[in-house]
């Protein structure tokens, strides 16, 4: 099983700042997964990266294979953005790499 | 394309009861994942279906199983149902790519089960 651990647990910001959210895992993997869920339950998945940095819209997501460690990061954030964030990655040697397993979510609130 | 629809939305039962949730992925999609969360446990992951065969599965007891059909709708049951069983139960969808890993997830709302 891959250990999954993201900080921080809550974060406020205010609209406008740059917020980073990080995810660390204890082995190697395929892809990592970031997703946001808002309240209600929705989740939406914003990225699903292997290597390098992915960029859509004001979020940006990288991850350091060597590292085992991933950061989302939004700029100029919105109230809109107010949501939980997850990464989730599969075990190694899952060749489906379907059997996820998710951090605990950043509870990310933005005040206008 | 419509997005990953779960069915039904909402539903109460009681102990000892057994409950069938069903998800319908989005056209072209073969590969069916199904998720509970809980405040307590958050997220886990309970099962993947891929050409209505069961390609991985997670820790939960065999009172949790579940389906694939041939047009990749997918269905899970819960037996013999227990407070505990009372979560979120997520499905999403997914393309499977060249070397045969999912690729990215779209989810459904979900199925909110309360059990009494």
């Amino acid at each position: 099983k891959n250990e999954v651990e993201q900080s921080p647990q809550n974060l406020t910001a205010q609209e406008g700042e740059f917020i980073t959210i990080n995810c660390s895992y204890s082995v190697g993997i395929s892809a990592l997964h970031w997703l946001q869920q808002h309240p209600g339950g929705g989740i939406v998945s914003l990225f699903m990266l292997s290597s390098g940095k992915k960029k859509h819209g004001r979020l940006i997501a990288t991850i350091n294979i060597q590292e085992k460690h991933s950061s989302l990061h939004i700029t100029a954030s919105h109230p809109r953005d107010s949501a939980v964030y997850i990464c989730a990655v599969p075990p190694p040697l899952d060749a489906s790499g379907s059997r996820l397993t998710f951090g605990e979510g950043t509870q990310l609130t933005v005040n206008p | 394309k419509a997005g990953v629809t779960q069915t039904p939305r909402y539903l109460i039962k009681t102990r000892g009861q057994q409950v069938t949730l069903s998800c319908s992925p989005i056209s072209g999609h073969r590969s069916v994942s199904w998720y509970q969360q809980t405040p307590g446990q958050g997220l886990q992951f309970l099962f993947e279906y891929f050409s209505e065969t069961q390609r991985n599965k997670g820790n939960f007891p065999g009172r949790f199983s579940g389906r694939q059909f041939s047009n990749s709708r997918s269905e899970m049951n819960v037996s013999t149902l227990e407070l505990g069983d009372s979560a979120l139960y997520l499905c999403a969808s997914s393309e499977v790519l060249a070397g045969g890993s999912t690729g990215e997830l779209f989810f459904g709302e979900g199925s909110r089960l309360t059990v009494l």
